[in-house]
């Protein structure tokens, strides 16, 4: 059964830092692209950013700079290190694997941005 | 900027079938932008539903299926039941690794 299971959320103020983490269990973590994808309270899915088999990345414009997305395949964990956040950064931070192996999603954290 | 576009909302009765769409600002939709639908209810996390623009995933049930209709990517949900009343999300990819997910549509069954 594939899991994954995101960490790392919290408030922070504007302009602080966070680490997200993601568990990955239940597949080969390895040979799968990696997504994260953000929801704001009330709003629709929103892209962030990918990081392929062979680490190569990509992100979507309002968090390029800022935010960066790195993989363990030793510890079959995803990360996304967050700097320079801001309140529009607000948002369930999820998790997903790429399509190819099905698509699966974490359960999401939550991550705060506010004074 | 490319935009997806979907309905904001849709109603379809219990046993009835409905085609939601998923469409782009600037090109027409085709198998090269693999198209990708999710559905998701209130405070739950979003669940594939189909990735490849027809590849169900794992443990869906065959009455959602996904096809390119006309100019957009199309989700039809056969047999409407009471639990599909749900969000429905596409993504597309557009290249150079960057996907977009649209709006949503809000799928109501009555």
């Amino acid at each position: 059964e594939v899991q994954l299971v995101e960490s790392g959320g919290g408030l922070v103020q504007p302009g602080g830092s966070l680490r997200l983490s993601c568990a990955a269990s239940g597949f080969t973590f390895s040979r799968s692209s990696m997504h994260w994808v953000r929801q704001a309270p009330g709003k629709g899915l929103v892209w962030v950013s990918r990081i392929n088999t062979d680490g190569s990345t990509s992100y979507a414009d309002s968090v390029k700079g800022r935010f960066t997305i790195s993989r363990d395949n030793a510890k079959n964990t995803l990360y996304l290190q967050m700097n320079s956040l801001r309140a529009e950064d607000t948002a369930v931070y999820y998790c997903v694997t790429d399509a190819s192996v099905g698509g699966y999603w974490g359960q999401g954290t939550l991550v705060t941005v506010s004074s | 900027q490319t935009v997806v576009t979907q309905e904001p909302s849709f109603s379809v009765s219990p046993g009835g079938t409905v085609t939601l769409t998923c469409g782009l600002t600037s090109d027409s939709v085709s198998t090269s932008y693999y198209p990708f639908w999710c559905q998701q209810t209130p405070g739950q996390a979003p669940r594939t539903l189909i990735y490849n623009t027809n590849t169900r995933s794992s443990g869906v049930p065959d009455r959602f299926s996904g096809s390119i209709l006309g100019n957009k990517a199309a989700l039809t949900i056969t047999g409407a039941q009471a639990d599909d009343e749900s969000d429905y999300y596409c993504a597309l990819y557009l290249g150079s690794g960057i996907s977009v997910f649209g709006g949503g549509t809000k799928l109501t069954v009555l």
